[in-house]
């Protein structure tokens, strides 16, 4: 069954600094993958998204990711981040397995919190 | 365009009671879903549908039942609640692209108390 790790928990960053968050799945074949956030007290909300094309991906907010596939990673970066970032962050994987095609499977998620 | 729309938003229930938790959806979307957020475990799929009358299970299905008579709606069955079903239920949905859905659009959430 396909899974998706992401390593950080909760990660505590200051303002201007640059963010990197970690998402992994285990499924060797075609994959769509997507970031999600959730800010307190609020529905998740689509950060960006990689169907095919270019791994670098930008996103709103001034997030980017890039698909790595040899290392089955989708990492999340933002070289500078704000107070108005501090959120849930999750990584979510649709993998392309015959019958499952509709299976969307999220991580953990990885709370951010940035210190003014 | 309301998108994504569960209700009730809250409710209380006694174990061994049932509900149902109704998704609707105005985007004509082929796919729907059922997630479970509890905190440090993430989203939990539940149950999902690639189409109206379809349904198959997810991650975490036991005691939970669903259906899509209509494409619009996906409903979410409790038979004999739970204290373990204590959680926040989201309903989502897709279009299709390709064979595979695109990104999910979440409703507001429904959360759910079992004592």
């Amino acid at each position: 069954a396909q899974s998706v790790s992401q390593h950080n928990h909760h990660v505590i960053l200051s303002e201007a600094a640059s963010l990197e968050l970690g998402c992994n799945y285990s499924y060797g074949g075609t994959v769509n993958l997507f970031w999600y956030v959730q800010y307190p007290g609020q529905h998740l909300q689509l950060l960006l998204k990689y169907f095919s094309g270019d791994p670098l991906v930008k996103g709103i907010k001034g997030f980017e990711a890039e698909f790595i596939k040899s290392k089955f990673s989708f990492n999340l970066r933002k070289p500078s981040v704000q107070w108005s970032d501090t959120a849930e962050y999750f990584c979510a994987v649709n993998a392309f397995d015959g019958g499952s095609q509709g299976n969307l499977i999220f991580g953990k998620g990885t709370k951010l919190s940035v210190k003014p | 365009n309301a998108g994504v729309t569960q209700t009730p938003k809250f409710r209380v229930l006694k174990t061994g009671q049932s509900m149902t938790l109704l998704c609707a959806q105005d985007m004509n979307h082929e796919y729907m879903y059922w997630y479970r957020q509890d905190p440090g475990m993430g989203l939990r799929l539940i149950h999902y549908s690639v189409g109206e009358g379809t349904t198959a299970k997810g991650e975490v299905p036991d005691g939970y039942n669903v259906s899509r008579l209509k494409k619009q709606n996906f409903l979410l069955g409790l038979e004999s609640a739970a204290p373990s079903q204590t959680s926040v239920y989201f309903c989502a949905s897709s279009y299709l692209r390709h064979g595979s859905p695109g990104e999910l659009f979440f409703g507001e959430g429904s959360r759910l108390t079992v004592l």
